[in-house]
């Protein structure tokens, strides 16, 4: 079991500039989350694929963030025209579901990668 | 909103207590309830979940839930020092969106040597 891998782990960037992060889930897991954490806080949901498909997009996400997960497997979020606010550690995030409840043991706890903390100056 | 409230600490207890970390939720409708632990700088690791009502141990952690009281808890016993970190309370939220997390902000427990 490698974990969830995140990729890159610091980014540094200036205002205005893109960036792109890359989360590799754990290998069998169909779920894939993204979540940003800003300092004393508790990390917000972003986003949430099952498989390949998007299936929730956060009012935090606005058009400027784009998350994909082609085939199904790793992801990708980019952040277009970066601002200050968007300054924080974005986690990303998998689990297995098979269907069902957490009590039927049909869906799996989230497990987190290291995160991508971004900087913006 | 619904949301999830946490102790906001810090919290500091000797070694070999009992470390004693509180969550409320809002959401009437969620089932399920993670306790994760996060250094400094690093990402939150799943420490214990329950989503039935009663105690869960598990090692030196038991989680407590009383879904009248939409309460949650987690009890450290015989604390060490490599405790110390933040803690972060979640529940899922009701429904159709059972798979998204809504965290508390986190209790900062340090434990004394």
């Amino acid at each position: 079991d490698t974990g969830v891998s995140q990729n890159p782990r610091h980014k540094i960037t200036k205002r205005g500039q893109n960036v792109t992060f890359r989360c590799d889930p754990i290998s069998e897991h169909n779920r894939l989350y993204w979540y940003r954490q800003t300092l004393g806080q508790g990390p917000e949901f972003l986003t949430y694929f099952q498989n390949e498909a998007q299936l929730e997009k956060s009012r935090l996400l606005s058009d400027r963030f784009s998350a994909e997960r082609p085939k199904g497997s790793f992801s990708t979020l980019e952040i277009q025209r970066t601002e200050q606010g968007d300054s924080a550690m974005y986690l990303c995030a998998s689990s297995l579901s098979t269907g069902g409840s957490f009590l039927a043991g049909g869906n799996q706890p989230q497990h987190f990668g290291d995160g991508t903390r971004l900087s913006i100056l | 909103q619904k949301e999830v409230e946490q102790n906001s600490g810090p919290l500091s207890v000797p070694e070999g207590a009992i470390a004693s970390l509180n969550c409320t939720y809002s959401d009437r409708g969620s089932q399920s309830f993670f306790w994760y632990r996060q250094y400094s700088g690093k990402s939150p690791e799943l420490i214990m979940f329950i989503y039935s009502n009663g105690d869960k141990e598990d090692g030196r952690f038991t989680a407590q839930l009383n879904k009248a009281s939409q309460y949650v808890s987690l009890l450290i016993r015989d604390s060490q020092p490599s405790d110390s970190a933040t803690y972060l309370c979640a529940g899922t939220s009701s429904g159709g969106s059972n798979y998204k997390l809504t965290f508390g902000k986190g209790t900062l427990l340090t434990v004394n040597p």
